[in-house]
């Protein structure tokens, strides 16, 4: 099984509601990212857990709040977005954090809209 | 800071043209390169890596890509598309030393003429 999946597939939310994104693998990996794609744009990384623990937080507004319950499992938890927020939000995958060489594995994403 | 360019934003070919696209990078050091396919409306798929060797690289669907150290570039070839090919094409570099972190070129749309 070598498949990132996402859910929902689409979500539309009100600036004030709470909402979250999850992601899920099982291949193994023991690290997981969230990235932020706009359209027509590349993918911006937001967070990385490495075993669990989050390793990489590039400066993301606090209304994003990611969480990795397990080596299996990420959440990105959403709360008092802005329109601007809206985006297609990419999970990925790799293997163990130690190899220096590895590829990234990606979800179909969630394209989320905030009205 | 790292940067990766690819210089090509939109390119339109009729099949069983040629295609090349570029892409340039910023960091000295020893990297893993890669290029993603995004067909329309579907997820990042990799196309192919180059972590070290062979500069050559193949991929899927008739891809390959050439790594030139002295050029800091990985350029994607296919000798012929297809209408199938059209898609959104990134190229993503990734430090070898110290950093998870994979920096992506802005992409470049290609699209095939049947």
């Amino acid at each position: 099984d070598t498949e990132v999946t996402q859910t929902p597939k689409h979500l539309v939310m009100g600036m004030t509601n709470k909402k979250s994104l999850k992601c899920e693998q099982h291949m193994g990996h023991r690290a997981m990212y969230w990235y932020k794609q706009k359209a027509k744009k590349p993918p911006e990384l937001m967070f990385v857990y490495s075993y669990e623990k989050l390793s990489i937080n590039e400066s993301v507004p606090s209304r994003f709040s990611p969480e990795c319950p397990n080596s299996s499992l990420l959440n990105l938890h959403l709360h008092a977005l802005q329109p601007e927020d809206s985006a297609l939000y990419l999970c990925a995958s790799s293997p163990n954090p130690g190899q220096t060489t590895y590829e990234q594995y990606f979800g179909p994403g969630t394209r989320l809209t905030v009205t | 800071a790292q940067s990766v360019s690819q210089h090509n934003h939109h390119v339109i070919l009729s099949e069983a043209a040629s295609l090349e696209l570029g892409c340039n990078y910023s960091y000295g050091g020893t990297v893993n390169l890669f290029w993603y396919v995004q067909y329309p409306g579907q997820h990042l798929q990799l196309l192919l890596k180059y972590f070290s060797g062979d500069p050559l690289v193949k991929g899927i669907k008739g891809f390959e890509a050439e790594f030139i150290k002295s050029k800091f570039s990985f350029n994607l070839r296919k000798p012929s598309v297809q209408w199938s090919d059209t898609a959104e094409y990134f190229c993503a570099v990734k430090r070898v030393a110290g950093t998870y972190k994979y920096i992506f070129g802005t992409g470049t749309r290609l699209k095939v003429l049947a």
